[in-house]
């Protein structure tokens, strides 16, 4: 089974603060991705790479940036942490096809105070 | 643009009964349907998704869902719930054919199921 690691299960930062999610893909995925959850607004994308070094812009990306290296690893990178950030994030991964699945790691409850 | 609505925030349903999660979808052109599962404190897992073809998709834990292209839904169904079926249950769309959107979804707000002994 493909296995979708994100580095930290519970994080506590302050505001300000510059903030490193990292999420490793062990499937040799083309596509990996950065959703937020929020209670009632279910997942909105943050971010998603098609390739190496290649990123795009989702659907609410402002205050956030990332990186990809290498084909297994996408960070997400909060350079300057804000309390309406707090919320739970998801990095997923899938193959280059529309139609299939994606796997997603358990997510990273971020707070930020 | 694309979108995905779940008209309820909750569902409750007695052990043994049956089970239905609504969704309703908006995309330009054809859609590529997914069901994706949540239990508490774990990432999304897939369920089941439409593709092309018949219209009623079986899935895994004995979930199906039915594409109604009028009616732009994707209701899922359980005919005998379980205790265990108690979870966080998203609806996602994605376009067909469009490079731009390949694996990009959208995801609804989600519907919890709680399902009592």
């Amino acid at each position: 089974d493909v296995k979708v690691t994100q580095s930290s299960r519970y994080l506590v930062k302050r505001t300000g603060e510059k903030v490193f999610l990292e999420c490793v893909q062990d499937m040799d995925h083309e596509n990996m991705f950065w959703y937020r959850q929020d209670p009632g607004l279910g997942l909105r994308l943050i971010y998603f790479s098609y390739d190496v070094k290649m990123k795009e812009k989702g659907d609410i990306p402002e205050g956030y940036s990332v990186s990809r290296e290498k084909k297994e690893r996408f960070s997400l990178i909060l350079e300057s942490a804000s309390t309406n950030q707090t919320s739970m994030y998801l990095c997923a991964s899938s193959s280059g096809m529309a139609n299939e699945k994606l796997f997603f790691g358990s997510g990273t409850q971020l707070s930020v105070l | 643009a694309q979108s995905v609505a779940q008209p309820e925030d909750q569902v409750n349903v007695a052990e043994g009964n049956p089970l239905t999660v609504k969704c309703t979808y908006s995309v330009s052109g054809n859609p590529y349907l997914f069901w994706y599962v949540q239990y508490p404190n774990r990432g999304l897992q897939f369920l089941l998704k439409y593709i092309t073809g018949d219209n009623l998709v079986k899935g895994s834990y004995g979930f199906e869902a039915e594409f109604n292209k009028s009616q732009t839904s994707f209701h899922l169904k359980k005919p005998s719930a379980l205790v265990s079926d108690s979870a966080l249950y998203f609806c996602a769309v994605s376009r067909r054919g469009a490079t731009d959107s390949w694996g990009k979804l959208q995801f609804g707000a989600g519907t919890q199921v709680v399902v009592t002994p």
